[in-house]
C-alpha cells in the first residue's frame, strides 16, 4: 500500500482553469503538508495542517486553497490558474509537526503544467 | 533565519569513486533538525537520515556516511565505493523547533557514469 498518495500524477491545463490535486496518507500521522518545486528542483513549503488545522501558510497566492476534510486528506485547489503555477507539486506527511523533528514522508508528486 | 546552502550544484563521478556532497546550514535556534533526502530521477523523495542538535556523532549506513559539525555548521553526506544507481539529486534539509518549517538546499545532482 503506498504511504502517500497524490492523484492525479500528471495534470495539463489551460491558463484560467480551476484544478485541484488530491492527496491521502494512510500512516496515521497527525500532520500533512504542501510542497512546490519547480523546475530548477527548489523545493518551498507551501502549507502545513497539523490535526486538521492550518499551521503554516507560506505567502502563498491565495488561488490555491487547502481543504483538510480530515487527519488523513489534504487537497490543494487551485483557482485561475498562470503560466507560473507549472511546478511539481509534492504532498508530504509526518508523524508530528517539523519542529519536533520528524521526518517526513512524500507522495510521487503531481507534475502541473499550464499552457 | 533558517537557511541551507548547497554549493554544488552538480556532481559527476565514476563508479566505484567516493563522493562527498556538502551541506551548510544557518539557524538561530538551539534545537534543530538536519535531513538528507533522495530525489531519483523517477521523481520521488526518499528520506535517507535526520540528525538533531545535539547528537554531533557521525553515522554510517553501508556506503553512506554522514558527518555533521556544528562547528562549522555542516552536515556532509558522503558515498563511498558509488554505483550507478546512487545518481539522484540530494537534498539536505533544516528544521527548527520554533519554526516547524522543513527548509531544503537547493540541492546537489549527482550523476555516477558507468
Amino acid at each position: 500500500d503506498t504511504a502517500v498518495s497524490q492523484t492525479p500524477k500528471y495534470l495539463v491545463t489551460q491558463m484560467g482553469n480551476d484544478k485541484s490535486i488530491k492527496c491521502e496518507q494512510n500512516l496515521g500521522h497527525d500532520t500533512m503538508y504542501w510542497y512546490k518545486q519547480d523546475s530548477k528542483k527548489f523545493l518551498k513549503i507551501m502549507f502545513s495542517y497539523n490535526n486538521k488545522e492550518l499551521i503554516i501558510n507560506e505567502t502563498v497566492p491565495n488561488r490555491f486553497s487547502p481543504k483538510s476534510p480530515d487527519k488523513a486528506h489534504l487537497n490543494l485547489h487551485i483557482n485561475s490558474l498562470e503560466l507560473g503555477d507549472s511546478a511539481v507539486y509534492f504532498c508530504a506527511s509526518s508523524q508530528d509537526k517539523q519542529g519536533f523533528g520528524t521526518e517526513a514522508f512524500f507522495g510521487q508528486g503531481t507534475r502541473l503544467t499550464v499552457v | 533565519a533558517q537557511k541551507v546552502t548547497q554549493a554544488q550544484t552538480e556532481i559527476s563521478v565514476v563508479e566505484k569513486e567516493d563522493v562527498t556532497l556538502d551541506c551548510v546550514y544557518e539557524t538561530r535556534d538551539t534545537t534543530y533538525y538536519l535531513f538528507w533526502y533522495k530525489q531519483p530521477p523517477s521523481g520521488e523523495l526518499v528520506f535517507l537520515i535526520r540528525r538533531n542538535s545535539f547528537d554531533e556523532q557521525n553515522e554510517i549506513s553501508g556506503r553512506y556516511s554522514w558527518n555533521f559539525q556544528k562547528s562549522t555548521s555542516s552536515f556532509n553526506f558522503t558515498i563511498t565505493a558509488s554505483q550507478v544507481v546512487d545518481s539522484a539529486v540530494y537534498f539536505c534539509a533544516l528544521s527548527e523547533k520554533w519554526t516547524d518549517k522543513l527548509i531544503f538546499g537547493t540541492g546537489t545532482r549527482l550523476q555516477v557514469f558507468p
